[in-house]
């Protein structure tokens, strides 16, 4: 098995709402990732946690704040975003972070932010 | 950042014919690559690997090639079908960090 879940599917949003996204997976995986896409580009990394501690943060804006409650799961809450936030949110999760690991992506969720 | 780029952002193959998408790298240190199919509205999947230390590897009806001279990694895709169709991203590994490739955008035209 291998398959990360994301929730919800879709979600829309104001500047002033607080929202989650959810990410869940039962691989045994200890890295997960979070990833921002736009349309027609490739994914870019935001953050990284590693056996459940934030290891890469790649100069999020604090709009956006990971958490990563157990081995399984991954949050990614929202707080007062902008509507060039808008994207596709994909989570990600490998058995290690290191060399010759594939990551393993879950569906995403497409956000708007009205 | 790393730069790992495609040659061409948009392919169109006629179905049942073999499609080449192509990627290049400019790490030589960099010691593992995956290719990735993302469809519309889905996230990247996984499709095939390779390591440094190979030059080809086989799937289910898909090849990678990697040419570590010319820092050159290809996905052949034979009797491309429809379901084929959608964005081809290279991704390498260097260290911790993975880099994606700007993306191929594959046409099957039945």
């Amino acid at each position: 098995d291998t398959e990360v879940t994301q929730t919800p599917k879709h979600l829309v949003m104001g500047m002033t709402n607080k929202k989650s996204l959810k990410c869940e997976q039962h691989m045994g995986h200890r890295a997960m990732y979070w990833y921002k896409q736009k349309a027609k580009k490739p994914p870019e990394l935001m953050f990284v946690y590693s056996y459940e501690k934030l290891s890469i943060n790649e100069s999020v804006p604090s709009r956006f704040s990971p958490e990563c409650p157990n081995s399984s799961l991954l949050n990614l809450h929202l707080h007062a975003l902008q509507p060039e936030d808008s994207a596709l949110y994909l989570c990600a999760s490998s058995q290690d972070r290191g060399t010759l690991l594939t990551q393993y992506f879950g569906p995403g969720t497409r956000l708007t932010v009205l | 950042g790393e730069s790992v780029g495609l040659h061409l952002p948009t392919l169109s193959v006629q179905e049942g014919d073999n499609s080449i998408i192509n990627c290049a790298y400019s790490n030589s240190a960099s010691d593992y690559f995956i290719w990735y199919k993302q469809e519309s509205g889905k996230g990247p999947q996984f499709i095939i690997d390779i390591r440094s230390n190979m030059d080809k590897r086989q799937g289910q009806r898909v090849t990678v090639l990697l040419n570590k001279t010319v820092k050159h990694l290809s996905l052949q895709i034979a009797a491309t079908q429809p379901g084929d169709s959608a964005v081809y991203f290279c991704a390498e590994n260097t260290g911790n960090q993975f880099y994606f490739g700007t993306g191929t955008s594959l046409t099957v035209i039945p």
